[in-house]
């Protein structure tokens, strides 16, 4: 069965530190995969999207994220955070075999130290 | 441009009656999704609707949840008899190629 895997339920990093977010799917092929974030009392924002080509992948706001097949992952990752980046993080895999529906990771809550 | 909404955005009812969730997605987008948000399961799939094809019904949780796309465009999600475990967001998104844009949800609280 498919599934996502963010083995992170919560991560504190000080504002201006490096972040990495960790993501591993079980998928039988190659998957879309998706990074969304959501804000308290707000819907999922996409971030960026995997779905052939490059393994580094950009996205808004900053993130790239990299694509393992080797490793089943989909890690994101930013440079610097900032207060602002202070969310909620899911990491999704579709299947457009099945329609389109997403499975989503448990979610990683991101807080930012000043 | 404008995003996927939804309606209302906080409900709260009492357990045993029925309430209906509005999604308005995106002009032009074909396909529609409904998705839960709960604490104790996280964001789980529950019907997915394209074009003029049967719905795909199979995240549905039991009989008392239903849903309906009426003319492409506006879905509606009704939950009938409703249970304190129905408590949860109510999240629609639509699709453009292989990318889904999602609302803000529906906040749903059964007393």
């Amino acid at each position: 069965a498919q599934s996502v895997t963010q083995p992170d339920i919560h991560i504190t990093v000080s504002e201006g530190a490096s972040l990495e977010l960790r993501c591993n799917y079980s998928y039988g092929a190659t998957p879309y995969l998706f990074w969304y974030v959501q804000s308290p009392g707000q819907g999922l924002q996409l971030l960026l999207k995997y779905f052939s080509g490059d393994t580094l992948v950009q996205g808004i706001k900053g993130f790239e994220a990299e694509f393992k097949r080797s490793q089943s992952s989909f890690n994101l990752r930013k440079p610097s955070v900032h207060w602002s980046d202070a969310a909620e993080y899911f990491c999704a895999v579709g299947n457009y075999n099945q329609g389109g529906k997403l499975i989503f990771g448990q979610g990683t809550e991101l807080s930012v130290k000043p | 441009g404008a995003g996927v909404s939804q309606s209302p955005s906080n409900k709260v009812t009492e357990k045993g009656k029925d309430v209906e969730l509005r999604c308005d997605p995106i002009s032009g987008h074909t396909a529609l999704y409904w998705y839960r948000q709960s604490l104790g399961q996280g964001l789980e799939f529950l019907i997915y609707f394209q074009g003029n094809s049967a719905p795909d019904k199979s995240g549905l949780p039991s009989d008392r949840f239903s849903a309906e796309r009426t003319g492409g465009s506006v879905s509606t999600l009704t939950i009938q008899r409703t249970q304190q475990e129905d408590s949860a967001v109510y999240l629609c998104a639509s699709r453009y190629f292989e990318t889904q844009y999602f609302g803000p949800g529906t906040r749903l609280l059964v007393l």
